[in-house]
């Protein structure tokens, strides 16, 4: 079955940055477009970047544009976010989740991992 | 952006009611909806998308409609496992792709 498994998240100071990272298994890693979604501390989800099977096209939200950047390893069937100039309204859970394909949802989600900007 | 509002933000009910939820989009999104479900401490989970076509594995009784800018989730015969949190999400119009506020289902 198709498994998630976020990792990277951690305690980080405004301006530091920080590295995540999903493992994916159970599928055909390299056929879907995958995303990163976020959850603020007792908030709703808000998207945060969005990558094509090939990498081809990425897309990120205003909010985070020119600070993340959304990677893959089709190779290694991993996703990467590099996190900078991080600030305290980026803390939350970061969510893993794979595209459904056939329509732009997402089927199925990691654990997440928590990402607390503090000083 | 499109933004979705959903309502009621909260919504009591009890084990065997039906109950409805709306999300309204800011501009029209044709069936470019999808619903998720949300316990604590957990992942969503998508029930519904292309506005009422049921995920595989998701029981009958969740049923999803509407079409331009207003969308319904009804639960039927309310079950303890469905108290919850519930989001829409439009992906007719992206980037961005966004979610409603949420509603959240609580036992009267």
């Amino acid at each position: 079955q198709v498994q998630l498994v976020e990792s990277g998240g951690g305690l980080v100071k405004p301006g530091g940055s920080l590295r995540l990272s999903c493992a994916a298994s159970g599928f055909t890693f390299s056929d879907y477009y995958m995303a990163w979604i976020r959850q603020a501390p007792g908030k709703g989800l808000e998207w945060v970047a969005w990558i094509s099977s090939t990498s081809s096209t990425i897309y990120y939200a205003d909010s985070v544009r020119g600070r993340f950047t959304l990677s893959r390893d089709n190779a290694e069937n991993s996703l990467s976010l590099h996190m900078n100039s991080l600030r305290v309204e980026d803390t939350g859970i970061y969510y893993c989740a794979k595209d459904r394909g056939d329509y732009s949802v997402f089927d199925s989600w990691g654990q997440g991992t928590r990402v607390t900007v503090s000083s | 952006a499109i933004q979705l509002t959903q309502s009621p933000s909260s919504l009591s009910a009890s084990v065997g009611d039906t109950v409805s939820m709306t999300c309204r989009a800011s501009q029209g999104i044709d069936t470019a909806l999808a619903w998720y479900q949300q316990k604590p401490g957990s992942p969503p989970k998508l029930l519904i998308y292309a506005a009422s076509i049921l995920e595989g594995g998701v029981p009958s009784r969740f049923t999803g409609s509407g079409s331009g800018t207003d969308f319904t989730l009804t639960i039927s015969s309310l079950q303890p496992e469905d108290f919850a949190t519930y989001y829409c999400q439009q992906f007719n119009s992206y980037p961005p792709l966004t979610f409603g506020g949420g509603t959240k289902l609580q036992i009267k």
